[in-house]
């Protein structure tokens, strides 16, 4: 499976933007980047996901780079209810059962 | 809608006890997920089921871990004669789709928090 690299942590202000990175230089043509965080004491949670193109839903916008090795969460105004660990995971279409396979994170602090 | 809801929230056994831990999925998802979540890690993928049919259990640790879920909706985790590095929180995921579509989202529950002395 393609790995992804996050920084550790970030800090934010909040009603401010925020930009995730999320690199995966060894990504293949068919993985998905899906986005996922854990708020304290709960499951994950589905933020977003895209292939090729850029998307936008309610939660956030997810930038990919036109090679795909590296991607961006942006959460466009950070509250205090996004302080979270942020996984980027990459989901490979054959091969496997559809498992994410979590890495560390990134670990978002929002300050008030 | 009820989302994924997990049995029981907190567990403690003494080592050597067996437990049974039980995800209740979203009403007509086909797919279901155990991962498991050591502290301050990220969650490692220990079993799946495509309704009924468990099509991976590449992850599970040891002969010790046993999961059913057999018509295909509620699913057990069992740990027999659970050890300390056993601690761990236990989560629940499901999905409406089956494996082959791989854009689909995972749906998680709060998980059980399992602490073996």
């Amino acid at each position: 499976d393609a790995k992804t690299t996050q920084p550790n942590s970030m800090e934010s202000n909040e009603e401010e933007p925020v930009h995730l990175p999320c690199n995966h230089s060894t990504i293949s043509g068919t993985d998905y980047i899906h986005w996922y965080r854990q708020l304290p004491s709960q499951g994950p949670e589905y933020v977003i996901h895209g292939l090729t193109s850029n998307v936008n839903n309610r939660m956030a916008s997810l930038a990919i780079a036109e090679d795909r090795k590296s991607s961006t969460l942006i959460l466009h105004r950070a509250t205090l209810r996004d302080a979270a660990v942020y996984y980027c995971i990459l989901r490979a279409l054959s091969g496997n059962t559809g498992k994410l396979i979590f890495g560390q994170g990134t670990t978002l602090q929002v300050k008030p | 809608g009820a989302g994924v809801s997990q049995s029981p929230r907190y567990k403690v056994a003494k080592r050597g006890q067996d437990v049974a831990l039980r995800c209740d999925p979203i009403s007509g998802h086909v797919s279901l997920f155990w991962y498991q979540q050591a502290l301050g890690q990220g969650p490692e993928f220990l079993t799946y089921f495509q309704n009924e049919a468990q099509l991976d259990k590449s992850g599970l640790p040891s002969d010790r871990f046993f999961a059913e879920r057999p018509e295909g909706s509620v699913s057990t985790l069992k740990i027999q004669r659970t050890q300390q590095e056993d601690s761990a929180v236990y989560l629940c995921a499901s999905s409406f789709w089956g494996f082959r579509d791989k854009s689909y989202e995972q749906y998680f529950g709060p998980g059980t928090r399992l602490t073996v002395t």
